[in-house]
């Protein structure tokens, strides 16, 4: 169980396009998913909070105009990268947690972005 | 902001040995989570503990909620290549569903 799925697992794009990834919790309700950032070697950022049905809440310094989050329904939210430039370039990787085990976060298995 | 201090950053050791790292942090924190990270994947969650003094087990794999909820440690016993990856400790506090807070990261090499 808790298994949470993100597409694509890669993607390439040129600059000034702008890149949706998805992510899906497969096998319960997900009430709230979060989008992290990783650089290689490093610890996980949070980007964003989202709850289904309500708008995203931003960490501090991150452009919610650059990274438009949507969390439609209990087993989806997207994640669109706008006007992508080289520095967008990085891994992302999304988690959700349900209404039982406390709020456990279960994470996606991450998607790779590179930005041309 | 609240911070976990993960430690140690990376280990290198032999097929079969022990291992325990552990976070530290000033504030107190609800739960702790355990996660490990192959290259290139999500991280995996390994243990979860939701009360003070708890330890719990999985397999090879124990771990413990600090009686004054600011620390947690995880041990791995007899270790083998496949433990090899990034360990995280990753702390929650207030709500139940509020954010993690992640320590760096424990980097484990196992050699054969």
């Amino acid at each position: 169980g808790a298994v949470v799925s993100q597409h694509p697992s890669r993607v390439i794009c040129k600059s000034g396009t702008s890149v949706k990834i998805e992510c899906r919790s497969l096998d319960f309700q997900a009430t709230t998913m979060f989008w992290y950032r990783q650089f290689p070697k490093k610890s996980l950022m949070l980007m964003a909070t989202s709850n289904e049905g309500s708008k995203a809440t931003y960490e501090q310094g991150v452009e919610k105009d650059k990274f438009l989050i949507n969390h439609a329904s209990l087993t989806l939210s997207t994640l669109t990268v706008t006007s992508a430039h080289p520095e967008d370039s990085s891994f992302y990787i999304c988690s959700a947690s349900g209404t039982s085990g406390e709020g456990t976060q279960y994470f996606g298995p991450g998607t790779r972005l590179l930005v041309l | 902001g609240q911070q976990l201090n993960q430690s140690p950053q990376s280990m290198f050791i032999q097929e079969g040995e022990d291992v325990s790292m552990n976070c530290t942090s000033s504030s107190i924190f609800n739960t702790w989570l355990w996660y490990k990270q192959d290259p290139g994947e999500g991280p995996v969650l390994l243990i979860a503990l939701y009360k003070a003094g708890e330890l719990t087990s999985n397999g090879r794999l124990t771990a413990q909620f600090g009686i004054t909820r600011k620390d947690s440690f995880l041990n791995i016993s007899a270790s083998i290549p496949s433990d090899v990856g990034i360990y995280f400790c990753a702390g929650r506090g207030g709500t139940s569903y509020g954010k993690l807070t992640f320590g760096q990261g424990t980097i484990l090499t196992v050699h054969p």
